[in-house]
Parts: structure tokens; C-alpha cells; sequence
């Protein structure tokens, strides 16, 4: 499976926007970039994915690199509630497995 | 709420014991997940059936088994159980044909703690 690389931790202000980063230098083809986050206590939550062209949606936006060697989740204005880990992964559909492998994520801290 | 239930939400049990833990995908689902999650090594994926059938197989210990049955309920099934297995066990299911990206929907989880 391919890796990405995420930072351990970040902090951001309430009502601010978070852009969270992810190297995945490896990527093939055949890799889309899925966003989940983890708030406390909690399972793991979709968040957003994409191939090749940036993509929002109601919780976030997803802007990938032109040779999608990284990618970056926006949260537009960040809430108490967007404190969370945050996990970059790559999902490969070849070969009629979808497993979502989970790397060590990004603790995201929510200051108020 | 996700539309995936675990059974139970907490189990407490003694080593050497076996326990089983249920999963209900959400409706339509024909796939579905199994993690483990402890504080040291973080979600790893253990194994995926597809509409019965194991689909993929990641770091499952040989104690441990599952099954998908025909109402696409899945259980995992923990046998000889060891301090180390103490851990949350995270359920997930999502559509999933043989080349549909779509997201996994997770439960809430069932923590075992082995004394």
C-alpha cells in the first residue's frame, strides 16, 4: 500500500481556517485520496476523497497537487467540534479490495 | 449516527476466554470491515468480507476469525484471549462493487478489556 506522510499535530485558532497537509510521493494511478477523521471516543468518519481535481463538499474541501505527489483538507472555519485526528489515506480499487489503511494521522487541536 | 451497530459496546473477559463480537452493516452494504484499535499501534485493519465471501485479509492473528453470514451481519470471533487483545474493535461497511470508490461507514466500536 502505498504511505503518505501527515504531520503528528496541529493547532488552530476557532473560527479559522485549517489546512491540513499529506505527502504521498508514491501514489499510482489508481489511487484516490480519502480524508477521515476521528473525533473522541468515537469510529472513524468520511470526510472527503478525490483522484485528480480539487473537490469540497458540506464539511470540507480537498485541493491535490497537479502531480498528486500531495494533497491538502481545508476546514474553512474551523469549530471546537473539528478537534479530531485526521487521517490521509490512499484507497486502491484494483484488484476487488477497498481496505482503508490508516497511517498515524494528525491530532488536530481546536483552540477556543 | 453512522447506521452501523455493534454488539456490545463493552466486554470485560479473563484470558484464555473466546468472545464474539457482532456487526450490522448499514442497509444495502454488501461489504464489510474489521479493526483493531489500541493505544500503541493506532487502526489496523484485520479483514474484509464482501456479500459473504472474505475479500481481504490484513494483520489478523491466527486466534482470531470471521465470518460474513447471509444477512450480511459479520462477527469476529476472538478465541484464547490475551492482556495484548485489550483493545476497541471498530466495525465499518460501505457499498463496494469491484471498482466503486465509495466511503466506509464506521460503528461505534466495542471495547474489550481482557483482566
Amino acid at each position: 500500500d502505498a504511505k503518505t506522510t501527515q504531520p503528528n499535530s496541529m493547532e488552530s485558532n476557532e473560527e479559522e481556517p485549517v489546512h491540513l497537509p499529506c505527502n504521498h510521493s508514491t501514489i499510482s494511478g489508481t489511487d484516490y485520496i480519502h480524508w477521515y477523521r476521528q473525533l473522541p471516543s468515537q469510529g472513524p468518519e468520511y470526510v472527503i476523497h478525490g483522484l485528480t481535481s480539487n473537490v469540497n463538499n458540506r464539511m470540507a474541501s480537498l485541493a491535490i497537487a497537479e502531480d498528486r505527489k500531495s494533497s491538502t483538507l481545508i476546514l474553512h472555519r474551523a469549530t471546537l467540534r473539528d478537534a479530531a485526528v485526521y487521517y490521509c489515506i490512499l484507497r486502491d480499487v484494483r484488484g476487488g479490495s477497498e481496505k482503508l489503511v490508516f497511517g498515524k494521522g494528525t491530532k488536530l487541536t481546536v483552540n477556543p | 449516527d453512522s447506521g452501523v451497530t455493534q454488539t456490545p459496546k463493552h466486554l470485560i473477559t479473563a484470558t484464555g476466554q473466546r468472545v464474539t463480537l457482532r456487526c450490522s452493516p448499514r442497509s444495502g452494504d454488501l461489504s464489510v470491515y474489521w479493526y483493531q484499535q489500541s493505544l500503541d499501534q493506532g487502526l489496523q485493519f484485520l479483514i474484509q468480507y464482501y456479500n459473504g465471501e472474505e475479500r481481504a485479509k490484513g494483520n489478523i492473528l491466527e486466534r482470531f476469525s470471521a465470518q460474513q453470514f447471509p444477512d450480511l451481519h459479520s462477527e469476529l470471533n476472538l478465541s484464547s484471549l490475551e492482556l495484548g487483545d485489550s483493545a476497541l474493535y471498530f466495525c465499518a461497511s460501505s457499498v463496494n462493487g469491484a471498482s466503486l470508490v465509495t466511503e466506509a461507514f464506521f460503528g461505534q466500536g466495542t471495547r474489550l478489556t481482557v483482566v
